[in-house]
């Protein structure tokens, strides 16, 4: 089974407003990354955390880790029409190894 | 160059054909990927190569081989595949940072 489970599955939003999604994991890690993947088409690194780390900020993206929860967030702000993608935490399962999460589905509606 | 390709985008085999996708990254990257990937799933780890040695096999059927001619080139070998396995195949190459850099993809159907 996928190392993390994300929720929602999917998420509508208006252009504009903020958007959250969470990623909930089963083991330790050392990191926990996010990717962006538009309609069968490769995934796009978004950002990376490390287990040391509680908050990262990159652009419009705001991300959090709670080891002690096992779960991560990715909020992005001010959603655009071009947000509109499926988003996948991935957790390192060893060396050079990823699990990914099964997604959640956003649409942006401008 | 920070790009990942792959080709073909989409290929249409039947049970008994042999046919190859092939991956190339030219960022320098010592590690590289594929994946694979139903609808509406996440991808799946299929092999990892690390300095051109296969490092990782996730228990994948024989009837796909995959092969890392040199550092820039990653090709996963195909026969006798299942409706099944129809689906994409993503490749991906990274660093030690684990940041995994994807190409667009492989849609491959099996009839």
């Amino acid at each position: 089974s996928q190392q993390g489970e994300e929720d929602p599955q999917a998420l509508s939003i208006q252009e504009g407003e903020n958007a959250t999604m969470n990623c909930s994991y089963k083991t330790s890690i050392n990191n926990l990354q996010w990717y962006r993947q538009n309609s069968g088409r490769g995934l796009v690194h978004l950002i990376l955390i490390r287990s040391n780390e509680r908050e990262k900020h990159s652009g419009r993206l705001r991300v959090t880790l709670d080891t002690s929860k096992k779960s991560s967030s990715l909020l992005i702000t001010a959603s655009r029409a071009a947000d509109t993608a499926s988003y996948f935490c991935a957790t390192d399962g060893g060396y050079q190894k990823v699990t990914f999460g099964t997604g959640t589905k956003l649409q942006v509606i401008p | 160059d920070t790009e990942v390709t792959q080709t073909p985008k989409h290929l249409v085999m039947g049970m008994t054909n042999k046919k190859s996708l092939k991956c190339e990254q030219h960022m320098g990257h010592r590690a590289m990927y594929w994946y694979k990937q139903k609808a509406k799933k996440p991808p799946e780890l299929m092999f990892v190569y690390s300095y051109e040695k296969l490092s990782i096999n996730e228990s994948v059927p024989s009837r796909f081989s995959p092969e890392c001619p040199n550092s820039s080139l990653l090709n996963l070998h195909l026969h006798a595949l299942q409706p099944e396995d129809s689906a994409l195949y993503l490749c991906a190459s990274s660093q030690d940072t684990y940041e995994q850099y994807f190409g667009p993809g492989t849609r491959l159907t099996v009839t």
